[in-house]
């Protein structure tokens, strides 16, 4: 079974804090992504990388930056915390190739204090 | 730019069949994904159409229309546990591949 897991399950952070959230998959997947989801908007991509040091910009990339410095772990970095990024955030992985589907961590819920 | 679109909620009855539509805009269209997400959970994936047409597996249906910019996801001999929310998702290979989101439709199922 693929499994992506992401380190913690809910964090309470003050506003102006930096703050990492990782993600480590273990079925060798190429692509790893970044999405909030908050009510009535979905999921919105953040980041996504395709290769070990390549990142590339999402939809919402304002606030955030990603590290990839090996192929399983894909950081997500506020680098000041901010209210308005009180949200769910959920890491995920998949294969090269258009019809490969993503595999999902079980998300981290953030609040920002 | 992208847009999907999908209804917010549904409720449905137990053993009845439900559809549930998707539309989209996207320049680089490289196929159409649906997940289901039960609250609180990771979404897992349902169906995956690049071309026209319908794909079954089991109680679970989608369909694509291409030309129309549309798809609809079919669960029939609904469960309680079909109780979730079902994300249309569009890969869209404009500029660098990446997956965008609709909002998703929650359905409920009523006994």
């Amino acid at each position: 079974d693929v499994k992506v897991t992401q380190s913690s399950r809910y964090l309470v952070k003050r506003t102006g804090e930096k703050v990492f959230l990782e993600c480590v998959q273990d079925m060798d997947h190429e692509n790893m992504f970044w999405y909030r989801q908050d009510p009535g908007l979905g999921l919105r991509l953040i980041y996504f990388s395709y290769d070990v040091k390549m990142k590339e910009k999402g939809d919402i990339p304002e606030g955030y930056s990603v590290s990839r410095e090996k192929k399983e772990r894909f950081s997500l970095i506020l680098e000041s915390a901010s209210t308005n990024q009180t949200s769910m955030y959920l890491c995920a992985s998949s294969l090269s190739g258009a019809n490969t589907e993503a595999f999902f961590g079980q998300g981290t819920r953030l609040t920002v204090v | 730019g992208q847009n999907i679109d999908q209804p917010t909620e549904m409720t449905a009855t137990e053993g009845a069949i439900v559809q549930i539509n998707c539309t989209y805009q996207t320049s680089g269209f490289n196929g159409l994904f649906w997940y289901q997400q039960h609250a609180g959970e990771a979404p897992t994936f349902l169906s995956y159409n690049v071309l026209d047409g319908l794909e079954e597996k089991g109680r679970f249906s989608s369909f694509l229309s291409r030309s129309k910019g549309y798809s609809y996801l079919l669960l029939k001999e609904l469960q309680m546990k079909d109780s979730a929310s079902y994300l249309c998702a569009v890969r869209d290979d404009t500029g660098g591949f990446k997956t965008i989101f609709g909002a998703g439709t929650r359905l409920f199922v009523k006994a």
